[in-house]
């Protein structure tokens, strides 16, 4: 089946420092990629819809220039968390879609990546 | 941003019962799914609905678009402790990527 990995699982910052998150389709091609957010007990909430070769679409409420969004590759977005603070701590889940491009192909999650931000 | 209703909120219940949870929306949506979450890790796709009314399964799971296209179903068979889990309905609407995912319902299971 698909598999899509995030790198790192963890990490911990200090508040005002960048931290990159990267997410990679590993045995597939994926022309799009998802990130998501999930606080503590809450739901998964879309950030921003990320295109391979142009720019990342954002969701209402989420701030492009502190979320920044590489999609370089078929195989690799990134999410770049700008200048932390402890309120951006939460788990960053991506999801890459599998298939010749049509809305209804099967997304398939990473395993997620814990921020804490000091 | 939108989410779905989930009920019920969370569930505790003994091995080997069946387990029924739904979701409601206020608008129409062309594909539902169904994923499950463990602690730590990203969702697991369980069923994908494409057509109201559909009935699927998947295993002991059962999973049935609603044909209003405001809600869906999922029914858990005979329920094991690897079973325990957050439950995720997420909705599609058409000529769109985009998954809103509903509030979740947590499961526990007693052995």
């Amino acid at each position: 089946g698909a598999v899509v990995s995030q790198h790192p699982s963890r990490v911990i910052c200090k508040s005002g420092t960048s931290v990159k998150i990267e997410c990679r389709s590993l045995d597939f091609q994926a022309t799009t990629m998802f990130w998501y957010r999930q606080f503590p007990k809450q739901s998964l909430m879309l950030m921003a819809t990320s295109n391979e070769g142009s720019k990342a679409t954002y969701e209402q409420g989420v701030e492009k220039d502190k979320f920044l969004i590489n999609h370089a590759s078929l195989t690799l977005s990134t999410l770049t968390v700008t200048s932390a603070h402890p309120e951006d701590s939460s788990f960053y889940i991506c999801s890459a879609r599998d298939g010749r491009g049509y809305s209804t192909d099967t997304q398939y999650f990473g395993p997620g990546t814990r921020l804490t931000v000091l | 941003g939108q989410q779905l209703n989930q009920s019920p909120q969370s569930m505790f219940i003994q091995e080997g019962e069946d387990v029924s949870m739904n979701c409601t929306s206020s608008s129409i949506f062309n594909t539902w799914l169904w994923y499950k979450q463990e602690p730590g890790e990203g969702p697991v796709l369980l069923i994908a609905l494409y057509k109201a009314g559909e009935l699927t399964s998947n295993g002991r799971l059962t999973a049935q678009f609603g044909i209003t296209r405001k809600d869906s179903f999922l029914n858990i068979s005979a329920s094991i402790p690897s079973d325990v889990g957050i439950y995720f309905c997420a909705g599609q609407r058409s000529n769109t990527d985009k998954l809103i995912f509903g509030t979740g319902t947590r499961l526990q299971v007693f052995p």
